[in-house]
Parts: structure tokens; C-alpha cells; sequence
């Protein structure tokens, strides 16, 4: 079974630049989560996706974010425009059924704004 | 809000020996579940431990356990026989049990395992 993958796995971007980052979930798993950790800090929760809805944003830090879950399966993250304190690693997760069971996380995608 | 301290930034064992990760967290929720997860270099996040906090027995799976104390708000986690393999962030999070199904996670612990 194959599981979480991230694309692309580290990026570099000038400040002002759009960056999207992508997340493919593990097959039939309707949750899908994006968090971020910023470099020494915790890694804190983005955003949750059941299906294609979006079921809770509470995370995203504002309007320069904006996630996506197309047909339900695989999800876009984008940052328009990125600034420097976006820099981070960006992870994604799935999971199936209710909150309490496992998230499967990807390897993360590293973003660096310069 | 709910937040989760791992006060050891790094900590390190003797390949063979047991270890200690010290985890606690502020709720007011009664019901709730925390999980071990560990990142091992340039690798996925897989999850190591899971406990419910309404099971009073601490949860084990092989040479990892955790010690789980309610009322202290504490999830230490044990591993035994350290083995190379080992060697990696470890990260203790918590799920509320409702609403939200975010993970609030803690800074994690850099583990190395001496040869």
C-alpha cells in the first residue's frame, strides 16, 4: 500500500512568489490534514479536509493560503504571495474514519522564501 | 487551548539501555486519546504508541511503552533495549476526542543512540 506523498520535497521561492504544494493521501482515506512546523517550533495543525470539504481551517494563518481537495482525492496547498515567515516544512496526513485513529503522515515539503 | 511540553530537547542512550521521553499536557477535556510519533532522519512520521485516556492500563507495543498519569497530565514514553533504529525526533501529541480532529503536538525530542 502506498502511502502519504508530498510534492515536490523542498522548495525555494523569492519572497512575492506563489508556491502550491501538493499532497496525495493513501487511497479510501477521506480525512486529509496539512500542518506545518516552522524550524524549532511545534508542528501545528493547518487545516482538515473530509472528502472534499473542509471541515475545519482553523489553523491557516490567513488569507494568503489557500487549500484545495479536488474530487475528494489528492490536495493543493498554495501560498500567494509567500512571505519570509512562511518558511517551514509543510506536512500532510490521512487518515480513515474518526479523529482518534492514526494519521498517516507524508515526508513534508520544505519551503524555504528567500 | 490545548498544549503539549516535551521539556527535553535532546536526549541521548547507550545502544542495549532503556530511555525515557517526558511528555505533558494541559486539557480540560476528559476524555482524550495522546500518541508517540517518530520521525527518523529524512523519513516519514509513523506513529509509535497510542493511548486512550479513559483505559487505565498504559499502552505497549513491543519496547516502547508509555507511562500515562491522568491526574498529572503526563505521557512519558519507555524504550527498552535501544537499538541504532531508534534514533530520531520523537513527538508527543494529543487529540481532544471531539469537535476538531487535529493533533496539537509537542517541539519534540532529538534522540541519538550511542553504538
Amino acid at each position: 500500500e502506498a502511502g502519504v506523498t508530498q510534492f515536490p520535497s523542498h522548495s525555494v521561492i523569492e519572497k512575492g512568489q506563489t508556491v502550491t504544494l501538493r499532497c496525495d493521501p493513501i487511497s479510501g482515506h477521506d480525512n486529509l490534514y496539512w500542518y506545518r512546523r516552522v524550524m524549532g517550533k511545534e508542528i501545528k495543525f493547518l487545516l482538515h479536509f473530509v472528502k472534499e470539504s473542509k471541515q475545519d481551517e482553523s489553523g491557516m494563518p490567513n488569507n494568503r493560503f489557500l487549500a484545495e481537495r479536488t474530487g475528494g482525492t489528492y490536495s493543493t496547498l498554495k501560498v500567494q504571495p509567500a512571505e519570509l515567515e512562511d518558511s517551514g516544512v509543510y506536512f500532510c496526513a490521512s487518515s480513515q474514519g474518526w479523529g482518534g485513529n492514526e494519521q498517516f503522515f507524508g515526508p513534508g515539503t520544505r519551503l524555504t522564501v528567500l | 487551548a490545548q498544549t503539549v511540553t516535551q521539556s527535553q530537547p535532546e536526549m541521548s542512550v547507550q545502544e542495549a539501555e532503556t530511555v525515557t521521553l517526558s511528555c505533558t499536557y494541559d486539557t480540560s477535556e476528559s476524555d482524550y486519546y495522546l500518541f508517540w510519533y517518530k520521525q527518523p532522519p529524512s523519513r516519514q512520521m509513523i506513529l509509535v504508541i497510542r493511548q486512550e485516556a479513559y483505559k487505565q492500563q498504559n499502552a505497549t507495543e513491543n519496547r516502547f511503552s508509555v507511562n500515562f498519569q491522568k491526574a498529572a497530565k503526563s505521557f512519558s514514553l519507555k524504550i527498552s533495549d535501544s537499538q541504532l533504529g531508534d534514533a530520531a525526533m520523537y513527538f508527543c501529541a494529543y487529540y481532544s476526542g471531539a469537535g476538531s480532529y487535529q493533533l496539537t503536538f509537542g517541539k519534540g525530542t532529538k534522540l541519538s543512540v550511542i553504538p
